[in-house]
């Protein structure tokens, strides 16, 4: 275990469902993040969170909803998603980066979600 | 924004060889991580090297910031060091990581 918890560790859901994944951390980092790796692609960020608010959004569609309720937490809401959006949802926590420092990410076992 | 080109992007070893790994960056490298996805998925952080050498027992890094580049050595390999490599490079701008492709990894018994 990294200290970032991701659950469930899979997920398949019809395009018409409604799902949540989840990410807890206990480090002590007041920033967490969201990733999408599909298959034969890099990662790619999603969402930024720093101290509960969001600071980043990568152009994602609505049908990804994330909240943040407190520094320990991140959810990711999934709502009438496609088959294409099939892939690994990494989440990772960081200390924030402040100017040129910066602490490292660490990141959760991930989520494989499979949309049929 | 930032590339990052890793190299090789598929290496196939038999256990007990060496390798290294590369990364090659396109714009100033203030912050480095490398990383191991092992089969299942996870990420598992080998080091956090902005610049110099670091080294973890049979693993050890450089990074020249100047160059632009880093090198991840790997020695004596082992069948669990099979796996996809990442070296993403932390923006200076915000808090986004930018991966490569990665280095597909394979360690033969």
């Amino acid at each position: 275990e990294t200290g970032v918890t991701q659950t469930p560790r899979h997920l398949v859901m019809g395009m018409t469902n409604k799902k949540s994944l989840k990410c807890e951390q206990h480090l002590g980092h007041n920033a967490m993040y969201w990733y999408k790796q599909s298959a034969k692609k890099p990662l790619e960020l999603m969402f930024v969170y720093n101290f509960k608010e969001q600071t980043e959004n990568n152009s994602v569609p609505s049908r990804f909803s994330p909240e943040c309720p407190n520094s320990s937490h991140l959810f990711l809401h999934l709502h009438t998603l496609q088959p294409e959006d099939s892939a690994l949802y990494l989440c990772a926590s960081s200390l924030p980066s402040r100017g040129e420092f910066n602490y490292g990410y660490t990141f959760g076992s991930g989520t494989r979600l499979t949309v049929v | 924004g930032i590339q990052v080109e890793q190299s090789p992007p598929d290496l196939i070893l038999q256990e007990g060889a060496n390798s290294t790994l590369r990364c090659n960056f396109s714009d100033s490298v203030n912050n480095l991580q490398w990383f191991h996805q092992n089969p299942w998925g996870q990420l598992i952080n080998l080091f956090y090297i902005p610049s110099g050498t670091k080294q973890n027992g049979r693993l050890s890094a450089t990074t020249v910031a100047t160059e632009r580049y880093s090198l991840l050595y790997i020695s004596s390999s082992q069948t669990t060091d099979s796996g996809v490599y990442f070296c993403p490079l932390w923006e200076t701008s915000g808090s986004r990581l930018t991966f490569g492709e990665g280095t597909q990894l394979t360690v033969n018994p």
